[in-house]
């Protein structure tokens, strides 16, 4: 059975660096196809993906918030760390952490199937 | 603005069929699967439909999936009051420049039972 739960701070002030763990149990990391996002869903608002890391160790992240995101790995905690620097008010959301899976087809393309086991959400406020 | 587009809101009688639109582009919808969640007010985001129409265990048959060209569908049929939530969709998008994430969802869409 798969299980992520997200933990962090519930409340950030403006500019202050954010810090996200997702400790996942019930899959490997280092499987080929399987990936961890994290999510986010501003109050009333559509979700979005912020960052995206791959088996392989691959990263991915949303253009507009590149520059202030990192994500990273560790297969022997069974973590997934997401950093969200410069923190602000338009930032407060409900943080998710999803398991992502995919296979490999010819030519070594990645069909990814979808987000199968999402964590219960970290909400985080951003207000001095 | 989402990469994928879904009328805001759709609603329907109980017992009734509903059917919830997803269009994309060739880039994400034309050559990726679909996948559909349901987010029950309150609730996480929940996988209903993914590889474009297939469905996890425990989710009932009322709820199906297609996909023709760079459109997607949701159908839901004999609709309940507890089918009340936001539906998404999501793919995988090939276009975006190195480095961005690939993965994209649609804007949401607000299911009410009348």
């Amino acid at each position: 059975q798969i299980t992520l739960k997200e933990s962090g701070p519930t409340l950030v002030k403006p500019t202050q660096t954010l810090t996200l763990t997702c400790t996942f149990s019930g899959f490997s990391l280092d499987r080929s196809g399987v990936g961890v996002g994290w999510i986010r869903q501003p109050p009333g608002k559509a979700l979005e993906c912020l960052a995206f890391i791959h088996w392989n160790d691959d990263k991915f992240y949303s253009p507009s918030l590149k520059s202030r995101l990192t994500i990273t790995k560790d297969t022997s905690k069974n973590q997934v760390v997401l950093t969200m620097t410069n923190m602000d008010p338009v930032d407060t959301a409900t943080y998710y952490c999803a398991h992502a899976w995919g296979n490999y087809g010819s030519e070594f393309y990645y069909y990814y199937s979808g987000m199968d086991v999402w964590g219960q959400g970290t909400t985080v406020t951003v207000s001095s | 603005q989402s990469v994928l587009t879904q009328p805001p809101s759709v609603s329907a009688s109980p017992g009734q069929k509903v059917t919830i639109s997803c269009s994309g582009s060739s880039s994400n919808i034309g050559k990726n699967y679909v996948s559909w969640y349901q987010q029950l007010p309150g609730t996480a985001p929940k996988l209903l439909i993914y590889e474009n129409n297939r469905r996890p265990s425990g989710i009932p048959d009322r709820f199906s999936g297609s996909k023709s060209g760079t459109s997607a569908t949701l159908g839901i049929t004999g609709l309940q009051t507890g089918d009340e939530a936001d539906y998404y969709c999501g793919t995988w998008d090939n276009s975006l420049s190195a480095g961005a994430v690939p993965v994209v969802f649609g804007g949401g869409t607000k299911l009410t039972v009348l």
